[in-house]
């Protein structure tokens, strides 16, 4: 059975700084990864979609990679702002993109 | 504006009773899904669907019910046997391709009283 497994589980940093949001998963047949952000008591917003043939998905200051392999994948924000402060998901799906597993999340909070 | 729209957005329970969860989505997509949240935890699979009338059972369906009587809706009927039913609850679709993309709506959270 997949699991999905996220380091750390809460990360603080001051405005500005670089950092990375870790994601492993078990099983390394899978179709897809995929990054999520999620607010507090709303749902979820997709932040990056990385098909299994891909290694790295970007978007703005956020970059997704994705190593198979290792059963890896992290999430790197540059240049981290307040507004970025909430938590992120990842699911890895090995059937289609909405039957997927989900990891517990990292909550993020950065300091002005 | 196309989108997923869950209601409502919060729902209180009296133990013994059942409740429904409105699930509607104007994406055209096929698959339809219900994910369970509990605090500080990802989200647990509870029915999945990938065609009209038909559904199959996630991780943790038991005391849990739904239908697919149509493309856009898939309600979820959260039922007494459900032991601990408070939670939030997530609705997603998606086409029905394996790389696929999951969309989301804003959640209900449901609360037994």
């Amino acid at each position: 059975k997949q699991e999905v497994t996220q380091i750390p589980a809460a990360l603080s940093v001051p405005e500005g700084e670089n950092l990375v949001l870790n994601c492993s998963f078990t099983d390394s047949a899978i179709y897809n990864l995929q990054w999520f952000r999620q607010d507090p008591g709303k749902g979820l917003t997709s932040l990056l979609l990385i098909q299994s043939s891909q290694r790295e998905q970007t978007s703005g200051r956020l970059n997704a990679s994705l190593d198979k392999s290792s059963g890896r994948s992290t999430l790197y924000i540059a240049a981290s702002q307040p507004g970025d402060s909430a938590t992120y998901l990842c699911a890895v799906s090995d059937t289609n993109a909405g039957k997927s597993t989900f990891g517990d999340g990292t909550t993020l909070t950065v300091k002005p | 504006d196309g989108g997923i729209t869950q209601s409502p957005k919060y729902l209180f329970r009296k133990e013994g009773q059942n409740v429904t969860l409105s699930c509607e989505q104007n994406l055209n997509h096929d698959a339809m899904y219900w994910y369970r949240q509990d605090p500080g935890q990802g989200l647990r699979l509870i029915y999945y669907s990938q065609i009209v009338n038909d559904f199959q059972k996630g991780d943790i369906a038991e005391g849990y019910s739904v239908s697919r009587e149509k493309k856009e809706s898939f309600p979820l009927t959260v039922t007494s046997a459900q032991k601990n039913p408070t939670a939030f609850y997530l609705c997603a679709s998606s086409i029905t391709t394996p790389w696929a993309e999951a969309f989301f709506g804003q959640g209900t959270r449901l609360t037994v009283v």
